[in-house]
């Protein structure tokens, strides 16, 4: 069946640091790759998707390329703020428009110091 | 954006007793609704999906009559825990699906004393 690994945090960073965090998967066919966020008493929200190999979702300073050959959607930003401190969960589509599903990594908390 | 709201966002009550979860997609129809359960420190874990005036089709595992689900309308679902135990104590949280685009809830916190 298909699976997420997400790395394990929680992550701890100051503002302005870069961050990383690892998500590979496992899955039949060519799944659609996505990265939610998850803000203190908020439902989840997309934060980029990447619906094919090769190609790179952005938002919001954040980016994750979709990596077939590694099956890998690693999510990196480059500076970060106090107010990206949240959890993060890298999640894969698959099984069609219809009755396809999500399943998502187990999460992972990110805390961003001043 | 599109908005999916639950309620009430968190209810305790007493082992034994049932208790009704609502979730509404407020300025859409959804054609699907999906039911997530989240452990502290844990993935989302989906528990059904139901299709409006269809029955709910459960993932495995996951007691149908234990949680009765109802998707009354295209922007209407309802989870109801019947014979609630404090293992049910969890963060629930409802999905709502159109064409191309799934939207998630801010989740009730259910606590079963």
């Amino acid at each position: 069946g298909n699976s997420v690994t997400q790395m394990e945090g929680p992550v701890t960073l100051s503002e302005e640091a870069f961050l990383t965090i690892n998500c590979t998967y496992t899955a039949t066919g060519y799944p659609s790759l996505f990265w939610y966020v998850q803000y203190p008493g908020e439902g989840l929200q997309l934060l980029l998707k990447a619906t094919k190999a090769d190609d790179k979702g952005s938002n919001k300073g954040f980016e994750a390329t979709y990596r077939k050959e590694t099956t890998s959607f690693h999510l990196e930003k480059g500076s970060v703020q106090v107010s990206d401190s949240a959890v993060y969960f890298c999640a894969l589509f698959s099984g069609g428009t219809s009755y396809g599903k999500l399943t998502f990594g187990q999460g992972t908390i990110l805390t961003v110091h001043p | 954006g599109a908005v999916v709201s639950q309620h009430p966002s968190w209810v305790i009550c007493k082992s034994g007793t049932s208790v009704k979860i609502e979730c509404r997609s407020l300025d859409f129809q959804a054609t699907t609704m999906f039911w997530y359960r989240q452990f502290p420190k844990q993935s989302l874990m989906l528990m059904a999906t139901s299709n409006e005036g269809s029955k709910a089709t459960y993932e495995q595992g996951v007691e149908k009559d234990k949680f009765l689900i109802n998707h009354a309308s295209l922007t209407l679902s309802t989870l109801t825990v019947t014979s609630a135990h404090p293992e049910d104590s969890s963060f629930y949280i409802c999905s709502a699906r159109t064409p191309g685009k799934q939207y998630f809830g801010p989740g009730t916190r259910l606590t079963v004393t």
